[in-house]
């Protein structure tokens, strides 16, 4: 099947733990993104990748960090310095042209204990 | 800087009723593209319509109809005979030149329920 998995889709982690979240696409699609979603604040942007080893800082960037190895993955970390971190956290992808709308995954849900 | 605006936080309707959702947006430049999507309660994303600055004709898909006015700096979504599965959130979204023009700017979205 084509599209976004996210995994997994609930994760549990203690305070100060790093944890990473998985995003992967086979849509072919060039980029990627990560954002979050508080009740009531909408999505904000992470990061974004438009190319392989290359990604940008987003509106909340401070305590998470990204890599882009792969066309296919774009991996996000929640890292001990992010200091809310319990959040629901939405992975998508566009072709690489400008303007166009973005594919989401099914989403991860992290709780920090 | 580019803003969305969706006034409504929740609104609830009797199933067959029609709803308007509210979209008021800011940007500088003149090319833009404005979308929604909706977000059920398994929480995915999906999206439902694209709508650049320069074609402000209102279109229709089925029960769903959008009317775009530059003029009011509004992209307001209408659902018609509402049913129990329109129950969701819907966000709107822009994106402008801004960012190489692949960055989203949402709204905070509406959350929509629809009573049987």
């Amino acid at each position: 099947d084509g599209g976004i998995t996210q995994s997994p889709k609930y994760l549990f982690r203690k305070e100060g733990q790093n944890v990473t979240l998985s995003c992967e696409q086979n849509l072919n699609h060039d980029a990627m993104y990560w954002y979050r979603q508080d009740p009531g604040q909408g999505l904000r942007l992470i990061y974004y990748s438009q190319i392989v080893n290359d990604f940008q800082k987003g509106d909340i960037a401070e305590g998470y960090s990204v890599s882009r190895e792969k066309k296919e993955s774009f991996p996000l970390t929640v890292t001990s310095a992010q200091k809310n971190p319990t959040a629901f956290y939405l992975c998508a992808t566009s072709p690489a042209t400008q303007y166009n709308e973005q594919f989401f995954g099914p989403g991860t849900r992290l709780t920090v204990l | 800087a580019q803003k969305v605006t969706q006034a409504q936080t929740e609104i609830s309707v009797v199933e067959k009723e029609d709803v308007t959702l509210d979209c008021v947006y800011e940007t500088r430049d003149t090319t833009y593209y404005l979308f929604w999507y909706k977000q059920p309660p398994s929480g995915e994303l999906v999206f439902l319509i694209r709508r650049n600055s320069f074609d402000e004709q209102n279109e229709i898909s089925g029960r769903y109809s959008w009317n775009f006015q530059k003029s009011t700096s509004s992209f307001n979504f209408t659902i018609t005979a509402s049913q129990v599965v329109d129950s969701a959130v819907y966000f709107c979204a822009l994106v402008d030149s801004g960012a190489g023009s692949y960055q989203l700017t949402f709204g905070k979205g509406t959350k929509l329920s629809v009573i049987p």
